[in-house]
């Protein structure tokens, strides 16, 4: 499967903590992307990642891509009750001739919950 | 406002009565996609469509049907559902290329009695 692997499956933390949630998969790519889904909602994009890059920021987030490990982190910083929600990591796949006609692969999530 | 807009957002049916789900996206994406998301499967592709008129198959296709004849809309059909089929479905669209994110709907959320 192609399937990213998110690790780990729940995470509990306290405001103000940082949360670092991980990827793992199996494929080369091109490119990775990381969401968010809060309960009940459709997912929303949060940020993407290129293979030819190592990390990248926005806001209170951080992505980091180990293509060696075929692997990638997310590191909230600062952590409020409103990101209390489920992360998800997703591939965009090459099997070495460029992107599968742009599917995306999906983990199964992280929830992360922050208690005020 | 840009958005991914799916009707209905619940539904409870029975085994073989014939439903279909709209999806329509005001972003003019050429790509769309349907996804299902099961407890603990994670989000899975139904079927997309790269632009009008051209649509394939997903990983769980099996029981569905798509057709793209607008750019802006997508509709996912189950001709005879059955209770496997239970399940809460997306539609997402997104630009072409390489590196654009997907904006998804808010889901639709099936019951198949």
């Amino acid at each position: 499967s192609q399937q990213g692997e998110e690790d780990p499956q729940a995470l509990s933390i306290q405001e103000g903590e940082n949360a670092t949630m991980n990827c793992s998969y199996k494929t080369s790519i091109n490119n990775l992307q990381w969401y968010r889904q809060n309960s009940g909602r459709g997912l929303v994009h949060l940020i993407l990642i290129r293979s030819n890059e190592r990390e990248k920021h926005s806001g209170r987030l951080r992505v980091t891509l180990d293509t060696s490990k075929k692997s990638s982190s997310l590191l909230i910083t600062a952590s409020r009750a409103a990101d209390t929600a489920s992360y998800f990591c997703a591939t965009d796949a090459s099997f070495g001739r460029g992107s599968t006609l742009g599917r995306l692969y999906f983990g199964r999530g992280t929830q992360l919950t922050v208690w005020p | 406002e840009a958005q991914v807009t799916q009707n209905p957002r619940y539904l409870i049916t029975v085994t073989g009565k014939k439903l279909t789900v709209t999806c329509s996206q005001n972003m003019n994406h050429e790509y769309m996609s349907w996804y299902r998301q099961d407890p603990g499967l994670g989000l899975r592709q139904i079927y997309y469509s790269m632009n009008v008129e051209v649509t394939d198959k997903g990983d769980v296709p099996e029981g569905y049907k798509v057709s793209r004849k607008e750019k802006r809309n997508f509709p996912l059909i189950l001709e005879s559902p059955s209770p496997n089929q239970t399940s809460l479905y997306f539609c997402a669209s997104r630009y072409s290329g390489e590196g654009q994110p997907q904006h998804f709907g808010d889901g639709t959320r099936l019951s198949i009695l």
